[in-house]
């Protein structure tokens, strides 16, 4: 069984500051997708990388792939409000097709 | 398109009482999963289907049943629920095809609150 531990499970900051969040494993993924997920609604998908090294950018939003393919991370710059929710990393195993572990998630509050 | 959809979206059950978490999509999606989420454990995976007729179990599959008889629905079976079901149920899918089958979106539904007393 393939496991993620994401970390810090819980985070609360205030408006402007920046974040970092991490998800690791002892595992190799073929691929690692970020879900956001918002109360009363699934998860929704942010990002997919998919190469070791790679770095994807999405606005103020930055995911990075781990030269292993073991972690990857999202940092957020500048943070907003808007930016509160759960944030779920997902990995996807080497012969697992389109199985997905998911980490335990983030809860990001950003407070005005 | 409607996406993925699920019914019902709230459900409070007895212990011992037996119910069917509906889930569809009409997106032509080939495979289709059911996922649980309980507090600080993320998303773990009961069910799965990679096409019609076919089903594979995943993490947590004891105390569900799943069936594929058609590529658009892909119900979920509590045969005789315990308290320790008490959770929020996700339904997903996402295009299957190829090698590159790991890298595609998976779309959620809305989501199932199940409480069971």
């Amino acid at each position: 069984t393939q496991l993620l531990e994401q970390s810090p499970q819980f985070l609360s900051i205030q408006e402007g500051e920046n974040l970092t969040v991490y998800c690791n494993s002892s595992s190799v993924f073929s691929s690692l997708q970020w879900y956001r997920q918002e109360p009363g609604e699934g998860p929704v998908l942010l990002v997919t990388v998919v190469t070791g090294g790679e770095v994807k950018k999405l606005k103020r939003l930055t995911f990075q792939f781990g030269d292993a393919r073991k972690d990857s991370s999202l940092h957020i710059t500048a943070a907003q409000p808007g930016d509160t929710g759960l944030y779920l990393c997902a990995g996807a195993g080497e012969t697992s097709g389109s199985r997905l572990t998911f980490g335990e998630g983030t809860q990001l509050t950003v407070n005005p | 398109n409607a996406g993925v959809t699920q019914t019902p979206k709230f459900q409070v059950l007895k212990t011992g009482q037996s119910m069917t978490l509906q889930c569809a999509q009409d997106m032509n999606h080939e495979y289709m999963s059911w996922y649980r989420q309980d507090p600080g454990m993320g998303l773990r995976l009961i069910h799965y289907s990679v096409g019609a007729g076919i089903t594979d179990q995943g993490e947590v599959p004891n105390g569900y049943n799943v069936s594929r008889s058609t590529t658009e629905d892909f119900p979920l079976r509590l045969l005789s629920a315990a308290p320790s079901q008490t959770s929020v149920y996700f339904c997903a899918s996402s295009y299957s095809r190829g090698l590159s089958s790991s890298y595609n979106e998976q779309f959620f539904g809305p989501g199932t609150r199940l409480t069971v007393l």
